[in-house]
């Protein structure tokens, strides 16, 4: 496709679950990012990949919080365990090394957590 | 890593007033600055950048910022804003030297009638 994609687009899942939530990014983009917005606040960064380095986790909330990027194209943000402050909607974006500071973001993936 | 801060949550003008957006950054070097505007139920839109050169950089819709190095403050402007500016404004800061890009908080504007 054109842009950004995210699966699913929306998901509810009770306490104590894993989700796994899917990012394909435009073709050729080698820099991904998944970003967090809960309601009511703003954009937190999670983890960011950029072709075959070591991924920057810096960002993750804690140990039940993993992503990993098969091939260099798409990307899958694991939870395990799920809690309710987990409830969010979780954004996937990626960027052309050539175009770098060009952010094209996802429709966001909208976590709920009951 | 940079870092961004937006002081302002939410801030509310009147239709036709003047804006301005804080941001302030923190970076070791000369970084790439941006402003994301995302509207309700949208995703996330490139409004401007500032990689080198003129410290104020114009953007689309007819919004402007200033980079002031010895502030480490980016902050946007519009000098008369309509109601479809109602939405959430992002700041962010890139590093120089790697495509690493970090966000602020946001600000929510609110535009009156």
């Amino acid at each position: 496709g054109a842009g950004v994609s995210q699966s699913p687009s929306n998901k509810v899942t009770e306490k104590g679950k894993d989700v796994e939530l899917r990012c394909d990014p435009i073709s050729g983009h080698t820099a991904l990012y998944w970003y967090r917005q809960s309601l009511g606040q703003g954009l937190e960064f999670l983890i960011y990949f950029q072709g075959n380095s070591a991924p920057d986790k810096s960002g993750l909330p804690s140990d039940r919080f993993s992503a990993e990027r098969t091939g260099g194209s798409v990307s899958t943000l694991t939870i395990q365990r799920t809690q309710q402050e987990d409830s969010a909607v979780y954004l996937c974006a990626s960027s052309s090394p050539q175009g770098w500071e060009t952010q094209y973001f996802g429709p966001g993936t909208r976590l709920l957590v009951l | 890593a940079q870092s961004v801060t937006q002081p302002d949550i939410h801030i509310t003008v009147s239709e036709g007033a003047s804006l301005e957006l804080r941001c302030n950054y923190s970076y070791g070097a000369t970084p790439y600055l941006f402003w994301y505007v995302q509207s309700p139920g949208q995703g996330l839109q490139l409004l401007l950048k500032y990689f080198s050169g003129d410290t104020l950089v114009q953007g689309i819709k007819g919004f402007e910022a200033e980079f002031k190095r010895s502030q480490s403050s980016f902050n946007l402007r519009k000098p008369s804003v309509h109601w479809s500016d109602a939405a959430e404004y992002f700041c962010a800061v890139g590093a120089r030297g790697n495509n690493d890009m970090r966000f602020g908080a946001g600000t929510r504007l609110t535009v009156k009638p």
